[in-house]
């Protein structure tokens, strides 16, 4: 079946501006995750849904980041206000259950996010 | 923030040799997993290995798992060109619910 599907592949904006990314999960998969990788801290972990529960907004690094996920399906990562320092690879993985000892991840293609 | 280091960072082999990667994190685990990356994009999934297990095989890949040093290590044997690319360990912290924490990654080169 498909896999994780992100959009847009890149995006460039200029500071300043808000940016929505879209990931659309695996059909089925309950869980589903956002990280984002930079070259000065690497992979790092954003924020989780799991079915109805609240979600895991641990990773996110400041209030200009949020995440909604309508219906369990599609999730939508926001930045608002972008700055320079937010340019990075966004990765999206979802997951069958989001069970801690065997679950395995599922990732997209990711979307290249460039602030000028 | 990175869970640990990887060594090393970059390895470069000719094809057929085995390449070995090692990996060390620092907190309790549920499980570790092994995902390879090319071009800077998407990740894919190699192998995961559960806190109870030591090692774990499948095809060319052989994982470790010594959670008394909490290290890890993965063996790809007769190794490919198309083998080259980034390798992250990750892991599942205990009580971190599922999301994972990355490693630094190693570049491996296979070359012709």
């Amino acid at each position: 079946g498909a896999g994780v599907s992100q959009s847009p592949s890149n995006k460039v904006t200029e500071k300043g501006k808000d940016v929505e990314l879209r990931c659309d999960p695996i059909s089925g998969h309950t869980a589903l995750y956002w990280y984002r990788q930079s070259l000065g801290q690497g992979l790092e972990f954003l924020i989780y849904f799991q079915g109805n529960s609240a979600p895991d907004k641990s990773g996110l690094p400041s209030d200009r980041f949020s995440a909604e996920r309508t219906g369990g399906s599609v999730s939508t990562l926001t930045i608002q206000r972008t700055q320079q320092e937010d340019s990075a690879v966004y990765l999206c993985a979802s997951s069958f259950q989001g069970d801690a000892g065997t679950d395995t991840q599922y990732f997209g293609p990711g979307t290249r996010l460039t602030v000028l | 923030s990175q869970q640990g280091e990887e060594d090393p960072q970059a390895l470069s082999i000719q094809e057929g040799e085995n390449a070995t990667m090692n990996c060390s994190y620092k907190t309790s685990i549920n499980n570790l997993q092994w995902y390879r990356q090319n071009s800077g994009r998407g990740l894919v999934h190699l192998i995961l290995i559960r806190s109870n297990e030591r090692e774990k095989h499948s095809g060319r890949l052989r994982v470790t798992l010594d959670t008394s040093k909490k290290s890890s290590s993965l063996l790809i044997t007769a190794s490919r060109a198309a083998d080259t690319a980034s390798y992250f360990c990750a892991t599942v912290r205990t009580g971190g619910g599922n999301k994972l924490t990355f490693g630094t990654g190693t570049q491996l080169k296979v070359e012709l």
